[in-house]
């Protein structure tokens, strides 16, 4: 069975920290990776996409890494701030393009 | 460009009754979902489209029905709705035609309430 998870579930840092989200995979025939952030009571916001053939995605502040032989990704947050704040899933789409399986998420709590 | 939006943002329905959730997208985009999110428990998916006039079963289908008649829309469908069915219920879209990317973009939900 596909099953996507991350860890931790939550997290609190002080602000300026910086520090790394897990995402785990158990099939390795993974199509793409996608990370998203997710505000209490909004929607979902992409923030990368990594393909299968590639290694990482930069955005800003954000570095998502894929290493598909350990069905692991990163999301890797540089110098955190008090806006980072909400929650990050990732969502790994397999083989076939419409088959994505999400993570429960990691709540993050950044502190002024 | 709106991108995907979401029709009601909130419902609340008695047991038995029965309501339809309209998605749009202005993407011209392929496919189609719809994820229901429960607490603990992420984004499960429900019924998928690749296409204008095709739908599929994922992973918990039952209780739903959707229709894609027009490629910019999905409907989803409860016929008899029950309080397990209370949830939040995200659409998406993804595949630009020419484009398989993947990349899903997604509405801003409606909060449904089962009582």
């Amino acid at each position: 069975k596909q099953e996507v998870t991350q860890i931790p579930a939550a997290l609190s840092v002080p602000e300026g920290e910086n520090l790394v989200l897990n995402c785990s995979f158990t099939d390795s025939a993974i199509y793409n990776l996608q990370w998203f952030r997710q505000d209490p009571g909004k929607g979902l916001t992409s923030l990368l996409l990594i393909q299968s053939s590639q290694r990482e995605q930069t955005s800003g502040r954000l570095n998502a890494s894929l290493d598909k032989s350990s069905g692991r990704s990163t999301l890797y947050i540089a110098a955190s701030q008090p806006g980072d704040s909400a929650t990050y899933l990732c969502a790994a789409c397999f083989t076939g393009g419409f088959k994505t399986i999400f993570g429960a998420g990691t709540r993050l709590f950044v502190k002024a | 460009n709106a991108g995907v939006t979401q029709t009601p943002k909130f419902r609340v329905l008695k047991t038995g009754q029965s309501m339809t959730l309209l998605c749009a997208q202005d993407m011209n985009h392929e496919y189609m979902y719809w994820y229901r999110q429960d607490p603990g428990m992420g984004l499960r998916l429900i019924h998928y489209s690749v296409g204008e006039g095709t739908t599929a079963k994922g992973e918990v289908p039952d209780g739903y029905n959707v229709s894609r008649l027009k490629k910019q829309n999905f409907l989803l469908g409860l016929e008899s709705a029950a309080p397990s069915q209370t949830s939040v219920y995200f659409c998406a879209s993804s595949y630009p035609e020419g484009r398989p990317t993947y990349e899903q973009y997604f509405g801003p939900g409606t909060r449904l309430t089962v009582t």
